[in-house]
Protein backbone atom coordinates (compact mmCIF):
# COMPACT_ATOMS: atom_id res chain seq x y z
CA UNK A 1 0.00 0.00 0.00
CA UNK A 2 1.43 3.52 -0.64
CA UNK A 3 1.43 6.02 2.18
CA UNK A 4 2.47 9.53 1.69
CA UNK A 5 2.52 11.45 4.66
CA UNK A 6 2.99 15.40 4.98
CA UNK A 7 4.23 17.14 7.96
CA UNK A 8 5.67 20.76 8.29
CA UNK A 9 2.05 22.73 7.54
CA UNK A 10 0.83 25.38 10.16
CA UNK A 11 0.31 28.98 10.64
CA UNK A 12 2.43 31.55 9.37
CA UNK A 13 2.37 35.22 8.94
CA UNK A 14 2.14 36.93 5.38
CA UNK A 15 6.36 36.83 3.93
CA UNK A 16 7.19 34.17 6.39
CA UNK A 17 8.45 30.80 5.50
CA UNK A 18 7.19 27.11 5.87
CA UNK A 19 9.02 23.87 4.58
CA UNK A 20 6.67 20.82 3.79
CA UNK A 21 7.96 17.51 4.04
CA UNK A 22 6.16 14.28 2.56
CA UNK A 23 7.63 10.88 3.25
CA UNK A 24 6.33 7.98 0.63
CA UNK A 25 6.32 4.62 1.46
CA UNK A 26 5.47 1.19 -0.74
CA UNK A 27 6.45 2.16 -4.26
CA UNK A 28 10.10 3.26 -5.74
CA UNK A 29 9.98 6.26 -4.61
CA UNK A 30 13.49 7.30 -6.79
CA UNK A 31 11.72 6.25 -10.24
CA UNK A 32 8.38 8.62 -9.96
CA UNK A 33 7.99 12.43 -10.97
CA UNK A 34 6.60 13.72 -7.85
CA UNK A 35 4.03 16.64 -7.33
CA UNK A 36 2.50 19.21 -5.00
CA UNK A 37 -1.11 20.21 -5.39
CA UNK A 38 -3.19 22.44 -2.86
CA UNK A 39 -6.64 22.69 -2.54
CA UNK A 40 -8.59 25.60 -0.84
CA UNK A 41 -11.61 23.46 0.72
CA UNK A 42 -14.40 23.96 -2.22
CA UNK A 43 -12.24 25.21 -4.44
CA UNK A 44 -10.70 23.53 -7.24
CA UNK A 45 -7.18 21.90 -6.70
CA UNK A 46 -4.30 23.65 -8.17
CA UNK A 47 -1.07 22.36 -9.11
CA UNK A 48 1.91 24.17 -7.47
CA UNK A 49 4.92 22.17 -8.21
CA UNK A 50 6.55 19.38 -10.44
CA UNK A 51 10.15 17.65 -10.08
CA UNK A 52 11.58 14.60 -12.11
CA UNK A 53 12.93 11.14 -10.41
CA UNK A 54 16.09 12.30 -10.55
CA UNK A 55 15.70 15.73 -9.39
CA UNK A 56 17.48 17.32 -12.43
CA UNK A 57 13.73 18.76 -13.68
CA UNK A 58 11.62 21.30 -11.43
CA UNK A 59 8.55 23.13 -12.54
CA UNK A 60 6.42 25.52 -10.67
CA UNK A 61 3.33 27.22 -11.23
CA UNK A 62 3.78 30.79 -12.69
CA UNK A 63 2.28 31.98 -9.13
CA UNK A 64 4.76 30.99 -6.67
CA UNK A 65 7.90 30.90 -9.01
CA UNK A 66 10.76 32.66 -7.03
CA UNK A 67 8.66 31.74 -3.91
CA UNK A 68 8.55 28.51 -3.55
CA UNK A 69 11.47 25.17 -4.34
CA UNK A 70 10.32 21.83 -5.07
CA UNK A 71 13.46 19.21 -4.23
CA UNK A 72 13.36 15.50 -3.42
CA UNK A 73 15.88 13.69 -1.45
CA UNK A 74 15.63 9.71 -3.43
CA UNK A 75 17.84 8.50 -0.12
CA UNK A 76 14.84 8.94 2.23
CA UNK A 77 11.96 8.59 0.17
CA UNK A 78 11.12 12.31 0.89
CA UNK A 79 9.42 15.28 -1.08
CA UNK A 80 10.09 18.91 -0.19
CA UNK A 81 8.43 21.90 -0.65
CA UNK A 82 10.39 25.14 0.30
CA UNK A 83 7.36 28.09 0.86
CA UNK A 84 8.93 31.54 1.29
CA UNK A 85 7.92 35.02 0.81
CA UNK A 86 4.24 33.73 1.60
CA UNK A 87 1.04 35.51 0.92
CA UNK A 88 -2.42 35.02 2.09
CA UNK A 89 -2.98 33.53 -1.47
CA UNK A 90 -1.10 30.31 -0.68
CA UNK A 91 -3.28 29.53 2.13
CA UNK A 92 -4.76 26.09 1.46
CA UNK A 93 -4.30 22.29 2.35
CA UNK A 94 -1.09 20.93 0.29
CA UNK A 95 -1.05 17.75 -0.89
CA UNK A 96 1.71 15.35 -1.86
CA UNK A 97 1.31 13.60 -5.30
CA UNK A 98 1.84 11.03 -8.10
CA UNK A 99 0.90 8.85 -10.52
CA UNK A 100 -0.01 5.29 -10.63
CA UNK A 101 3.50 4.08 -11.25
CA UNK A 102 6.09 5.44 -12.96
CA UNK A 103 5.22 4.94 -16.30
CA UNK A 104 5.87 8.12 -18.18
CA UNK A 105 2.19 8.39 -20.21
CA UNK A 106 0.75 8.44 -16.59
CA UNK A 107 2.58 11.94 -15.35
CA UNK A 108 -0.06 13.99 -14.65
CA UNK A 109 -2.93 11.70 -13.87
CA UNK A 110 -2.65 11.54 -10.67
CA UNK A 111 -3.68 8.90 -8.10
CA UNK A 112 -1.62 8.76 -4.93
CA UNK A 113 -2.53 11.77 -2.76
CA UNK A 114 -1.59 12.38 0.63
CA UNK A 115 -3.82 13.17 3.61
CA UNK A 116 -2.68 17.12 3.15
CA UNK A 117 -1.01 19.54 5.59
CA UNK A 118 -2.71 22.77 6.10
CA UNK A 119 -1.04 26.03 5.74
CA UNK A 120 -2.53 29.36 6.93
CA UNK A 121 -0.90 33.10 5.70
CA UNK A 122 -2.60 35.43 7.95
CA UNK A 123 -1.18 38.35 10.28
CA UNK B 1 -1.51 28.91 -19.08
CA UNK B 2 -4.24 26.81 -20.57
CA UNK B 3 -8.25 27.29 -19.10
CA UNK B 4 -10.27 24.59 -18.45
CA UNK B 5 -13.90 24.94 -18.45
CA UNK B 6 -16.53 22.65 -17.41
CA UNK B 7 -20.44 22.78 -17.75
CA UNK B 8 -22.46 22.32 -16.16
CA UNK B 9 -21.39 24.07 -13.01
CA UNK B 10 -24.34 21.63 -10.96
CA UNK B 11 -26.33 19.05 -12.18
CA UNK B 12 -29.27 17.12 -10.84
CA UNK B 13 -30.87 13.93 -11.79
CA UNK B 14 -32.60 10.86 -10.71
CA UNK B 15 -31.13 7.62 -10.09
CA UNK B 16 -30.85 5.91 -13.36
CA UNK B 17 -30.24 8.63 -15.27
CA UNK B 18 -27.40 8.96 -17.58
CA UNK B 19 -25.50 11.98 -17.10
CA UNK B 20 -22.78 14.28 -19.06
CA UNK B 21 -20.18 16.67 -17.99
CA UNK B 22 -18.24 18.97 -20.27
CA UNK B 23 -14.89 19.88 -20.17
CA UNK B 24 -13.17 22.84 -22.75
CA UNK B 25 -9.58 23.57 -23.11
CA UNK B 26 -8.71 27.11 -23.98
CA UNK B 27 -6.00 25.40 -26.44
CA UNK B 28 -5.38 21.57 -27.63
CA UNK B 29 -4.36 19.06 -25.30
CA UNK B 30 -4.49 16.22 -27.37
CA UNK B 31 -6.09 13.62 -24.78
CA UNK B 32 -3.91 14.29 -22.15
CA UNK B 33 -7.00 14.80 -20.29
CA UNK B 34 -7.70 13.38 -16.89
CA UNK B 35 -11.21 13.17 -14.72
CA UNK B 36 -11.61 13.21 -11.03
CA UNK B 37 -14.55 12.43 -8.61
CA UNK B 38 -14.08 14.26 -5.12
CA UNK B 39 -16.23 13.91 -2.25
CA UNK B 40 -16.30 16.14 1.05
CA UNK B 41 -13.39 15.74 3.23
CA UNK B 42 -11.81 13.61 0.71
CA UNK B 43 -8.62 13.89 -1.97
CA UNK B 44 -9.49 13.61 -5.40
CA UNK B 45 -10.06 10.12 -7.28
CA UNK B 46 -8.96 9.30 -10.35
CA UNK B 47 -11.63 7.81 -12.33
CA UNK B 48 -10.54 8.41 -16.48
CA UNK B 49 -6.94 8.97 -17.84
CA UNK B 50 -5.69 10.01 -21.50
CA UNK B 51 -9.05 11.03 -21.95
CA UNK B 52 -11.22 7.69 -22.30
CA UNK B 53 -8.87 5.16 -20.11
CA UNK B 54 -11.04 3.68 -17.12
CA UNK B 55 -9.22 3.48 -13.81
CA UNK B 56 -8.40 0.25 -12.47
CA UNK B 57 -11.41 -0.27 -9.91
CA UNK B 58 -13.79 2.15 -11.59
CA UNK B 59 -17.27 1.21 -11.99
CA UNK B 60 -18.10 0.67 -15.98
CA UNK B 61 -20.74 3.08 -15.84
CA UNK B 62 -18.15 6.38 -15.71
CA UNK B 63 -16.58 6.73 -19.44
CA UNK B 64 -15.18 9.14 -20.48
CA UNK B 65 -14.60 10.79 -24.71
CA UNK B 66 -13.12 13.64 -26.52
CA UNK B 67 -9.82 15.15 -28.05
CA UNK B 68 -7.87 18.21 -28.55
CA UNK B 69 -9.97 21.05 -26.76
CA UNK B 70 -13.25 18.99 -26.29
CA UNK B 71 -13.76 16.10 -23.77
CA UNK B 72 -16.78 14.61 -21.91
CA UNK B 73 -17.70 12.23 -18.94
CA UNK B 74 -20.58 10.35 -18.84
CA UNK B 75 -21.88 9.02 -16.06
CA UNK B 76 -24.47 6.02 -18.14
CA UNK B 77 -26.67 4.91 -15.02
CA UNK B 78 -26.11 7.16 -12.10
CA UNK B 79 -26.08 6.12 -8.65
CA UNK B 80 -26.54 7.26 -5.02
CA UNK B 81 -22.85 6.56 -4.37
CA UNK B 82 -21.64 9.14 -7.88
CA UNK B 83 -22.99 12.22 -5.33
CA UNK B 84 -19.91 13.95 -5.77
CA UNK B 85 -17.98 17.45 -7.39
CA UNK B 86 -16.29 15.91 -10.41
CA UNK B 87 -12.82 17.94 -12.04
CA UNK B 88 -11.26 17.64 -14.96
CA UNK B 89 -7.31 18.37 -15.21
CA UNK B 90 -5.01 19.03 -18.35
CA UNK B 91 -1.47 17.20 -17.95
CA UNK B 92 -0.45 18.72 -22.07
CA UNK B 93 3.42 18.65 -20.64
CA UNK B 94 5.43 18.26 -17.64
CA UNK B 95 4.08 21.14 -16.25
CA UNK B 96 1.29 23.63 -16.17
CA UNK B 97 -1.48 21.24 -15.15
CA UNK B 98 -4.54 23.37 -14.82
CA UNK B 99 -8.16 21.89 -13.35
CA UNK B 100 -11.57 22.84 -14.57
CA UNK B 101 -13.66 24.57 -11.79
CA UNK B 102 -15.60 21.39 -10.82
CA UNK B 103 -19.27 19.87 -11.52
CA UNK B 104 -20.97 19.30 -8.06
CA UNK B 105 -23.46 16.15 -9.12
CA UNK B 106 -26.68 15.79 -6.78
CA UNK B 107 -29.42 13.06 -6.50
CA UNK B 108 -33.10 14.21 -6.74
Amino acid sequence: EVQMVESGGGLVQPGGSLRLSCVVSGLTFSDYWMSWVRQVPGKRPEWVANIRPDGTEKYHVDSVKGRFTISRDNAKNSLFLQMDSLRAEDTAVYYCASPRDSTLSLVGAIYHWGQGALVTVSP
Amino acid sequence: DIQMTQSPSTLSAFVGERVTITCRASETVGTWLAWYQQKPGEVPKLLIYQASRLESGVPSRFSGSGSGTEFSLTITSLQPDDSATYYCQQYNSYSRWTFGQGTKVQIK
